[in-house]
Protein backbone atom coordinates (compact mmCIF):
# COMPACT_ATOMS: atom_id res chain seq x y z
CA UNK A 1 0.00 0.00 0.00
CA UNK A 2 1.22 3.30 -1.02
CA UNK A 3 1.27 5.72 1.60
CA UNK A 4 0.55 9.68 1.71
CA UNK A 5 2.92 11.64 -0.57
CA UNK A 6 3.76 15.40 -0.29
CA UNK A 7 5.41 17.46 -2.48
CA UNK A 8 7.49 19.84 -2.57
CA UNK A 9 9.53 18.73 0.19
CA UNK A 10 11.57 21.29 0.46
CA UNK A 11 10.48 25.08 -0.21
CA UNK A 12 12.40 28.51 0.81
CA UNK A 13 10.42 31.70 -0.38
CA UNK A 14 10.53 35.58 1.03
CA UNK A 15 8.35 37.16 2.86
CA UNK A 16 4.94 38.38 0.87
CA UNK A 17 5.47 35.83 -1.76
CA UNK A 18 3.20 32.68 -1.92
CA UNK A 19 3.55 29.00 -1.86
CA UNK A 20 1.46 26.06 -2.11
CA UNK A 21 1.51 22.54 -1.26
CA UNK A 22 0.43 19.19 -2.58
CA UNK A 23 -1.01 15.75 -0.75
CA UNK A 24 -2.05 12.50 -2.11
CA UNK A 25 -3.37 10.45 0.42
CA UNK A 26 -3.73 6.99 0.60
CA UNK A 27 -6.18 5.12 -1.49
CA UNK A 28 -9.59 5.17 0.04
CA UNK A 29 -9.33 6.98 3.02
CA UNK A 30 -11.89 9.64 2.85
CA UNK A 31 -10.90 12.10 6.10
CA UNK A 32 -7.49 14.31 5.56
CA UNK A 33 -6.22 16.41 7.60
CA UNK A 34 -3.66 19.20 7.28
CA UNK A 35 -0.87 20.32 10.02
CA UNK A 36 2.04 23.03 11.27
CA UNK A 37 4.67 21.53 12.97
CA UNK A 38 7.00 24.58 13.98
CA UNK A 39 10.57 23.49 15.39
CA UNK A 40 10.35 22.06 18.73
CA UNK A 41 6.44 21.67 18.82
CA UNK A 42 3.95 19.03 18.34
CA UNK A 43 2.16 19.02 15.27
CA UNK A 44 -0.89 21.52 15.49
CA UNK A 45 -3.98 20.99 13.67
CA UNK A 46 -5.16 23.13 10.44
CA UNK A 47 -8.10 21.76 8.62
CA UNK A 48 -9.79 18.62 8.29
CA UNK A 49 -11.88 17.30 4.66
CA UNK A 50 -14.32 14.55 4.88
CA UNK A 51 -14.25 13.88 1.08
CA UNK A 52 -14.34 17.35 -0.83
CA UNK A 53 -15.98 19.06 2.59
CA UNK A 54 -14.52 20.99 5.49
CA UNK A 55 -15.29 19.51 8.78
CA UNK A 56 -13.35 21.65 10.63
CA UNK A 57 -10.81 24.48 9.72
CA UNK A 58 -11.28 26.41 13.36
CA UNK A 59 -7.32 26.96 13.35
CA UNK A 60 -6.75 27.86 9.90
CA UNK A 61 -5.18 31.65 9.56
CA UNK A 62 -7.83 32.45 6.73
CA UNK A 63 -6.47 35.29 5.86
CA UNK A 64 -3.73 34.26 4.47
CA UNK A 65 -3.93 30.25 4.34
CA UNK A 66 -6.54 27.98 2.00
CA UNK A 67 -7.21 24.61 1.66
CA UNK A 68 -9.08 22.89 -1.35
CA UNK A 69 -9.49 19.03 -1.66
CA UNK A 70 -11.88 19.54 -5.30
CA UNK A 71 -12.52 15.97 -5.67
CA UNK A 72 -11.96 14.25 -2.70
CA UNK A 73 -8.61 12.58 -3.12
CA UNK A 74 -6.03 15.36 -3.27
CA UNK A 75 -5.22 18.61 -1.59
CA UNK A 76 -3.51 21.63 -1.78
CA UNK A 77 -2.68 23.83 1.23
CA UNK A 78 -1.81 27.78 -0.14
CA UNK A 79 -0.19 30.54 1.86
CA UNK A 80 -0.75 33.88 0.38
CA UNK A 81 1.69 36.00 1.52
CA UNK A 82 3.80 34.25 3.87
CA UNK A 83 4.83 35.54 6.70
CA UNK A 84 8.51 34.30 8.75
CA UNK A 85 6.43 33.03 11.46
CA UNK A 86 5.09 30.70 8.57
CA UNK A 87 8.06 28.75 8.50
CA UNK A 88 7.52 24.97 9.48
CA UNK A 89 6.73 22.11 8.35
CA UNK A 90 3.40 21.05 6.67
CA UNK A 91 1.88 17.53 7.27
CA UNK A 92 -0.66 15.96 5.52
CA UNK A 93 -2.61 12.74 6.92
CA UNK A 94 -4.81 10.49 5.96
CA UNK A 95 -7.47 8.36 8.01
CA UNK A 96 -7.95 4.55 8.51
CA UNK A 97 -10.12 2.71 10.61
CA UNK A 98 -7.95 0.13 12.44
CA UNK A 99 -8.94 -3.34 13.58
CA UNK A 100 -10.17 -2.28 16.97
CA UNK A 101 -12.39 0.00 15.35
CA UNK A 102 -10.49 3.44 16.31
CA UNK A 103 -8.92 5.27 13.77
CA UNK A 104 -5.32 5.66 12.73
CA UNK A 105 -3.57 8.45 10.93
CA UNK A 106 -0.86 8.09 8.26
CA UNK A 107 1.45 10.66 7.95
CA UNK A 108 3.26 12.28 4.63
CA UNK A 109 6.95 13.34 5.09
CA UNK A 110 6.11 16.63 5.13
CA UNK A 111 7.06 20.00 3.39
CA UNK A 112 9.75 21.79 5.27
CA UNK A 113 8.76 25.79 4.56
CA UNK A 114 11.76 28.15 5.12
CA UNK A 115 10.31 31.93 4.51
CA UNK A 116 12.93 34.77 4.68
CA UNK B 1 -4.46 21.51 25.07
CA UNK B 2 -2.95 17.78 24.55
CA UNK B 3 -4.28 16.79 28.18
CA UNK B 4 -0.86 14.54 28.56
CA UNK B 5 1.52 14.64 30.09
CA UNK B 6 5.54 13.31 29.22
CA UNK B 7 8.75 13.87 30.16
CA UNK B 8 10.27 16.32 27.81
CA UNK B 9 13.34 13.45 26.97
CA UNK B 10 14.72 10.53 27.89
CA UNK B 11 17.90 8.33 27.41
CA UNK B 12 18.43 4.85 26.74
CA UNK B 13 21.01 2.76 25.70
CA UNK B 14 20.71 0.70 23.32
CA UNK B 15 19.65 -3.12 23.62
CA UNK B 16 17.89 -2.46 26.41
CA UNK B 17 14.39 -2.07 27.28
CA UNK B 18 12.59 1.54 27.60
CA UNK B 19 9.95 2.79 29.66
CA UNK B 20 8.65 5.85 28.25
CA UNK B 21 5.27 7.19 30.85
CA UNK B 22 2.73 9.63 30.26
CA UNK B 23 0.15 10.60 32.46
CA UNK B 24 -3.52 11.39 31.96
CA UNK B 25 -5.22 12.16 34.80
CA UNK B 26 -8.27 13.55 33.19
CA UNK B 27 -9.15 10.81 31.25
CA UNK B 28 -13.00 9.92 30.31
CA UNK B 29 -13.67 6.33 30.48
CA UNK B 30 -14.20 6.07 26.74
CA UNK B 31 -10.88 7.86 25.46
CA UNK B 32 -8.49 5.50 24.12
CA UNK B 33 -4.56 5.95 24.79
CA UNK B 34 -2.59 6.10 21.20
CA UNK B 35 1.17 6.74 20.49
CA UNK B 36 2.72 7.96 17.82
CA UNK B 37 5.70 8.51 17.33
CA UNK B 38 7.98 10.93 14.98
CA UNK B 39 11.40 9.69 13.44
CA UNK B 40 13.85 12.35 12.45
CA UNK B 41 12.73 14.44 9.16
CA UNK B 42 9.52 12.15 8.66
CA UNK B 43 5.90 12.48 9.69
CA UNK B 44 4.69 11.20 12.75
CA UNK B 45 3.38 7.35 12.71
CA UNK B 46 1.11 5.40 14.97
CA UNK B 47 2.75 3.00 17.01
CA UNK B 48 0.19 1.43 19.69
CA UNK B 49 -3.34 2.12 21.34
CA UNK B 50 -5.45 1.04 23.88
CA UNK B 51 -8.46 1.08 26.19
CA UNK B 52 -7.66 -0.94 29.43
CA UNK B 53 -5.76 -3.53 28.66
CA UNK B 54 -2.45 -4.07 28.14
CA UNK B 55 -1.40 -4.44 23.99
CA UNK B 56 1.48 -6.12 22.67
CA UNK B 57 2.20 -5.46 18.70
CA UNK B 58 5.54 -5.74 16.82
CA UNK B 59 6.63 -2.23 17.37
CA UNK B 60 6.11 -1.74 21.42
CA UNK B 61 3.98 -2.82 24.48
CA UNK B 62 1.75 -0.86 25.94
CA UNK B 63 1.11 -0.72 29.95
CA UNK B 64 -2.17 0.66 31.40
CA UNK B 65 -2.92 1.62 34.98
CA UNK B 66 -5.49 0.27 36.77
CA UNK B 67 -7.05 3.79 37.00
CA UNK B 68 -6.41 4.26 33.44
CA UNK B 69 -4.77 7.69 34.52
CA UNK B 70 -1.19 6.77 33.18
CA UNK B 71 0.43 4.30 30.99
CA UNK B 72 3.82 3.27 29.49
CA UNK B 73 4.97 2.44 26.35
CA UNK B 74 7.66 0.08 26.35
CA UNK B 75 9.87 -0.68 23.78
CA UNK B 76 11.54 -3.69 24.80
CA UNK B 77 14.83 -3.48 23.07
CA UNK B 78 16.04 -0.14 21.87
CA UNK B 79 17.73 0.02 18.86
CA UNK B 80 18.91 3.13 17.87
CA UNK B 81 16.26 3.32 14.87
CA UNK B 82 14.21 4.20 17.68
CA UNK B 83 15.64 7.59 18.40
CA UNK B 84 12.34 9.77 18.09
CA UNK B 85 10.17 11.69 19.74
CA UNK B 86 7.23 10.00 20.74
CA UNK B 87 3.54 11.74 21.67
CA UNK B 88 1.01 9.95 23.95
CA UNK B 89 -2.78 10.87 23.17
CA UNK B 90 -6.26 10.33 24.61
CA UNK B 91 -9.19 10.03 22.22
CA UNK B 92 -9.48 9.61 18.33
CA UNK B 93 -12.49 7.23 18.38
CA UNK B 94 -13.93 8.26 16.09
CA UNK B 95 -12.94 9.43 12.53
CA UNK B 96 -13.78 12.64 13.19
CA UNK B 97 -12.10 13.08 16.00
CA UNK B 98 -8.28 14.59 16.08
CA UNK B 99 -5.80 14.20 17.73
CA UNK B 100 -3.90 16.79 19.43
CA UNK B 101 -0.06 16.73 19.99
CA UNK B 102 1.27 17.89 23.02
CA UNK B 103 5.40 18.10 22.82
CA UNK B 104 6.07 14.43 23.03
CA UNK B 105 9.16 12.87 24.68
CA UNK B 106 12.17 13.49 22.71
CA UNK B 107 13.92 9.37 23.01
CA UNK B 108 17.99 9.92 22.53
CA UNK B 109 19.50 5.97 22.31
CA UNK B 110 22.92 5.48 23.39
CA UNK B 111 25.50 2.99 21.24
Amino acid sequence: EAGVAQSPRYKIIEKRQSVAFWCNPISGHATLYWYQQILGQGPKLLIQFQNNGVVDDSQLPKDRFSAERLKGVDSTLKIQPAKLEDSAVYLCASVRQGTSGTYEQYFGPGTRLTVT
Amino acid sequence: DAKTTQPNSMESNEEEPVHLPCNHSTISGTDYIHWYRQLPSQGPEYVIHGLTSNVNNRMASLAIAEDRKSSTLILHRATLRDAAVYYCIRGVMNRDDKIIFGKGTRLHILP
